[in-house]
């Protein structure tokens, strides 16, 4: 099982920076099979971003994901304050499928 | 509109069951996979298991395997979770998510809102 490890825990920014969060996988995942969701609290997750750098529909250009191999990031450009809450990778090429444990992003 | 509503979620006691359902509309179900994935307080998501289409096969964690169960019935729109033999740490909001493609490997693109299961005595 491909364990995907994020970081940080947490994430504490202003609105209007940048985000740079982190996920590293335990073996090397094809870039065509990962993906990054947003959940707000109480609400179902969204898919933000999938095959590593493709935006979802409707998720605005603020967002953009990259990476390769065992390290794949996900950048929120300008931080609005709805981007306040949290967010997981996902490797769906190797099975089972599995899920980083989250990354917090919060209002400093 | 895509739309999934899972129901079936209680507090149940060590080794009861419970079955989830969700029930979905806004695409033609039985041309998806379909999964269920959950969330434990403290933790990240889980995947939980797969159904592919016409339950043709059903693909579980191991963390369940033997104890749960996935099941469709497309002249419903509804996926189905039955949970036997229930532990403490399955304590978590289940949620049905569907795939996004109609084959081959791909992401998540429409969850529901979730069910919670509590499992204690």
């Amino acid at each position: 099982e491909i364990v995907l490890t994020q970081s940080p825990g947490t994430l504490s920014l202003s609105p209007g920076e940048r985000a740079t969060l982190s996920c590293r996988a335990s073996q090397s995942i094809s870039s065509s099979y990962f993906a990054w969701y947003q959940q707000k609290p109480g609400q179902a997750p969204r898919l933000l971003i999938y095959a590593t750098s493709t935006r979802a529909t409707g998720i605005p250009d603020r967002f953009s994901g990259s990476g390769s191999g065992t390290d794949f990031t996900l950048t929120i450009s300008r931080l609005e304050p709805e981007d306040f809450v949290v967010y997981y990778c996902h490797q769906y090429g190797n099975p089972p499928q599995t899920f980083g444990q989250g990354t917090k992003v919060e209002v400093k | 509109e895509v739309q999934l509503v899972e129901s079936g979620g209680d507090l149940v006691q060590p080794g009861g069951s419970l079955r989830l359902s969700c029930a979905a509309s806004g695409f033609t179900f039985s041309s998806y996979a379909m999964s269920w994935v959950r969330l434990a307080p403290g933790k990240g998501l889980e995947w939980v298991s797969t159904i592919l289409k016409s339950g043709s096969a059903t693909y579980l964690a191991d963390s369940v395997k033997g104890r749960f169960t996935v099941s469709r019935d497309d002249s419903k729109n509804t996926l189905y979770l039955q949970m036997n033999s229930l532990r403490a740490d399955d304590t978590a909001i289940y949620y049905c998510a569907k795939k996004a493609l109609t084959s081959g490997f791909c992401p998540l693109d429409y969850w529901g809102q979730g069910t919670l299961v509590a499992v204690s005595s």
